[in-house]
C-alpha cells in the first residue's frame, strides 16, 4: 500500500527559485494537507482541501499556493523562495468527514532555501 | 483557542519500564485530543485519539491515553517499553466544531534504554 507519496525527498533551492511539491495518496480520501515542521515546534498547517475542487487557508499560508488537481493530488507552491520557508513539508490525507484530523501522512520533503 | 504543552522535550527509560509521556491541553470548549507518532525520516502516525466517550483510549502499539478534563490533561502511557518505541512523540488539539483548528505541541522525544 502505497498511501500518501510525496517528491522530491529532497530539494535544494536558492532564493527566489520557484518549485512544486507533488502530493498523492491512493485511499480516496476527500481531505488532503499541507503542514511544515520546523525544529523545536510542532507542525503547523499551511493549506488544506476538504474535498476536490476547494482549498483553504490555514495556519502559515503566506508565500505558499496549492492546486487540489483532483481526488487524489494535492501540490504545493513556492512562487519565490525565501530562506525562511527552509523546513520539512508534510502532506497528509484523511478519511474523516470532519476536517483536520489528518490520519496519514507521507515522508515528508526536506527542503533547504540557501 | 486551543493549545496543548508537552512536558519534557526529552524522555528516557529503560526497555521494559512504564513510558509516560505528559500533555496539558488549554481549549475553551471541549476538546479532540490526539496523540501522534513520528519515526526518523518518516512522517506522522496517528497512535489514538480521544473525541467522546470513554476517557480511557487505546490506541496502537500498547499504547493508551486518559483525558482528565479536571486536570486538562491527555498523557500518554505503554506499560513495557519496546526499543522500536524510540521516536518522537506529538501531542494534538482541536474543538469539535470548525476546522483549521488542529494545534500540535512541539514534541517529546523518546529514548529507550537497552
Amino acid at each position: 500500500n502505497a498511501g500518501v507519496t510525496q517528491t522530491p525527498k529532497f530539494q535544494v533551492l536558492k532564493t527566489g527559485q520557484s518549485m512544486t511539491l507533488q502530493c498523492a495518496q491512493d485511499m480516496n480520501h476527500n481531505s488532503m494537507y499541507w503542514y511544515r515542521q520546523d525544529p523545536g515546534m510542532g507542525l503547523r498547517l499551511i493549506y488544506y482541501s476538504a474535498s476536490e475542487g476547494t482549498t483553504d487557508k490555514g495556519e502559515v499560508p503566506n508565500g505558499y499556493n496549492v492546486s487540489r488537481l483532483n481526488k487524489r493530488e494535492f501540490s504545493l507552491r513556492l512562487e519565490s523562495a525565501a530562506p525562511s520557508q527552509t523546513s520539512v513539508y508534510f502532506c497528509a490525507s484523511s478519511e474523516e468527514e470532519r476536517l483536520n484530523q489528518p490520519q496519514h501522512f507521507g515522508d515528508g520533503t526536506r527542503l533547504s532555501i540557501l | 483557542a486551543q493549545s496543548v504543552t508537552q512536558l519534557g522535550s526529552h524522555v528516557s527509560v529503560s526497555e521494559g519500564a512504564l513510558v509516560l509521556l505528559r500533555c496539558n491541553y488549554s481549549s475553551s470548549v471541549p476538546p479532540y485530543l490526539f496523540w501522534y507518532v513520528q519515526y526518523p525520516n518518516q512522517g506522522l502516525q496517528l497512535l489514538l485519539k480521544y473525541t467522546t466517550g470513554a476517557t480511557l483510549v487505546k490506541g496502537i502499539n500498547g499504547f493508551e491515553a486518559e483525558f482528565k478534563k479536571s486536570e486538562t490533561s491527555f498523557h500518554l502511557t505503554k506499560p513495557s517499553a519496546h526499543m522500536s518505541d524510540a521516536a518522537e512523540y506529538f501531542c494534538a488539539v482541536s474543538a469539535p466544531t470548525g476546522a483549521n483548528n488542529l494545534f500540535f505541541g512541539t514534541g517529546t522525544r523518546l529514548t529507550v534504554i537497552p
